[in-house]
């Protein structure tokens, strides 16, 4: 039982060029959500999704930044025109359909993808 | 000031030592998650608590819900202890953002052999 996959683990990217960072949540899992760690700093809440719907995106940057999580297939964050700012690591998470406050057991985080710009 | 707090900031042991990381948080919550995050590396769910208490090996974490607080301990600690321990709260059932975690700043642990 694989956990969150999260690809690739290391990407470098030019200035101005766009960015795809992929995360496939465990089996069983439908809820998905992105966090970001700039350098030095803590963990923050980017987006969260359902299959074929964005919950809340009240952490995403309001240009630039978009995320999916499609009927089929791994959930995206696609960063575009990349500044030096979004270096960060990226991490994804993911949980089970949640029924009650005695549920949403099983959060799992993937191995996060690192993001360089250049 | 941040919706959850923790302290030390920094913290540094002898192995075989007991180490306490303490949380603090300010807003309604559904669980508390205890997090790992070795340098470099990926984060690893220690525990997730909504009440009392919860021992795996030489980690217990415990929660008291009244008081907003809770705390993760280490038992014999050792040099592969050391990590950045980062505590997480979880939004309340009820709205669109159950779900989603909001972190303290993390404790770094360094564990001297």
């Amino acid at each position: 039982n694989a956990g969150v996959m999260q690809n690739p683990r290391h990407l470098v990217r030019r200035r101005g060029q766009e960015a795809r960072l992929r995360c496939s949540p465990m089996k069983g899992h439908s809820h998905v959500y992105w966090y970001r760690q700039l350098p030095e700093e803590g963990l923050k809440f980017m987006v969260y999704l359902q299959k074929e719907n964005i919950i809340d995106e009240s952490g995403m940057p309001k240009e630039r930044f978009s995320a999916e999580f499609p009927k089929e297939g791994p959930s995206i964050l696609r960063i575009q025109q990349v500044v030096r700012g979004d270096s960060a690591a990226y991490f994804c998470a993911s949980s089970p359909v949640v029924l009650g406050p005695a549920r949403g057991y099983g959060y799992t985080f993937g191995s996060g993808t690192r993001l360089t710009v250049v | 000031k941040n919706e959850v707090e923790q302290s030390p900031q920094n913290l540094t042991a002898q192995e075989g030592e007991f180490i306490t990381i303490n949380c603090s948080y300010s807003v309604g919550i559904s669980a508390l998650h205890w997090l790992q995050q070795h340098p470099g590396g990926g984060i690893v769910s220690l525990f997730m608590l909504s009440s009392g208490k919860k021992k795996h090996g030489r980690l217990i974490a415990t929660i008291n819900i009244q008081e907003k607080h809770s705390s993760l301990h280490i038992t014999a600690s050792h040099p592969r202890d050391s990590a950045v321990y980062i505590c997480a709260v979880r939004s309340p059932a009820g709205g669109t953002s159950y779900g989603k975690l909001t972190f303290g700043q993390g404790t770094i642990l360094t564990v001297h052999p």
